[in-house]
């Protein structure tokens, strides 16, 4: 099974808005990284956060850790239509050998 | 271009027929993975390299694919007997590995197979 779940698995909101998506994940994990991928096309790595960080920022993303609820999500700020795309959690755990197991993603449809 | 490239893109076989992928990853890069994807899923994991070595190959896969990285550079996916389930995107991706902590990885676009 896929070590990272996503919640939602889908999402529509309006352009300006926030978008929120959540990831859960099962064991100890050496980091979490999060890819968007536009429709028929190759993963874009986002964000990596490690295990000993709780926050991170790039641009309009942040993502938030929480080891203890083996827990992440990923905030999109003032939603652009140009960030519909499926949006995918992976983790690199220590029991996977520093392979990325990812979960099922949340399918995200900023509209115009 | 210095990031991830896949050959060819596109590829129909009729079913039965043999096929294979070739993967460039990164040229820096140690690590090397293959991934499938199914409308609608998220990437499932095949196998992956650390330089030559294949390290790991899911339990999913049948024995009638393998993948080869000769001397740590490219990597080639090969299906054999393909069959309609054999259908998806198949993905390749490399990162850096260092110690215990893994770089993010970079994904090529894909090459989409279509068994008819």
């Amino acid at each position: 099974s896929q070590q990272g779940e996503e919640d939602p698995q889908a999402l529509s909101i309006q352009e300006g808005e926030n978008a929120t998506m959540n990831c859960s994940y099962k064991t100890s994990i050496n980091n979490l990284q999060w890819y968007r991928q536009n429709s028929g096309r190759g993963l874009v790595h986002l964000i990596l956060i490690r295990s000993n960080e709780r926050e991170k920022h790039s641009g309009r993303l942040r993502v938030t850790l929480d080891t203890s609820k083996k827990s992440s999500s990923l905030l999109i700020t003032a939603s652009r239509a140009a960030d519909t795309a499926s949006y995918f959690c992976a983790t690199d755990a220590y029991n996977q050998g520093g392979k990325l197991i990812f979960g099922q993603g949340t399918e995200l449809s900023v509209k115009p | 271009d210095t990031g991830v490239s896949q050959d060819p893109r596109h590829k129909i076989t009729k079913r039965g027929q043999n096929v294979t992928f070739r993967c460039d990853p990164i040229s820096e890069h140690n690590r090397l993975y293959w991934y499938r994807q199914t409308l609608g899923q998220g990437p499932e994991f095949l196998t992956y390299f650390q330089n030559e070595a294949q390290l790991e190959k899911s339990r999913l896969l049948s024995d009638r694919f393998s993948a080869e990285r000769p001397k740590g550079s490219f990597s080639t996916l090969e299906i054999q007997r393909t069959e309609q389930g054999d259908s998806a995107m198949y993905l390749c991706a490399s990162s850096l590995k260092g110690g215990r902590m893994n770089t993010e990885a970079f994904f090529g676009q894909g090459t989409r197979l279509t068994v008819v």
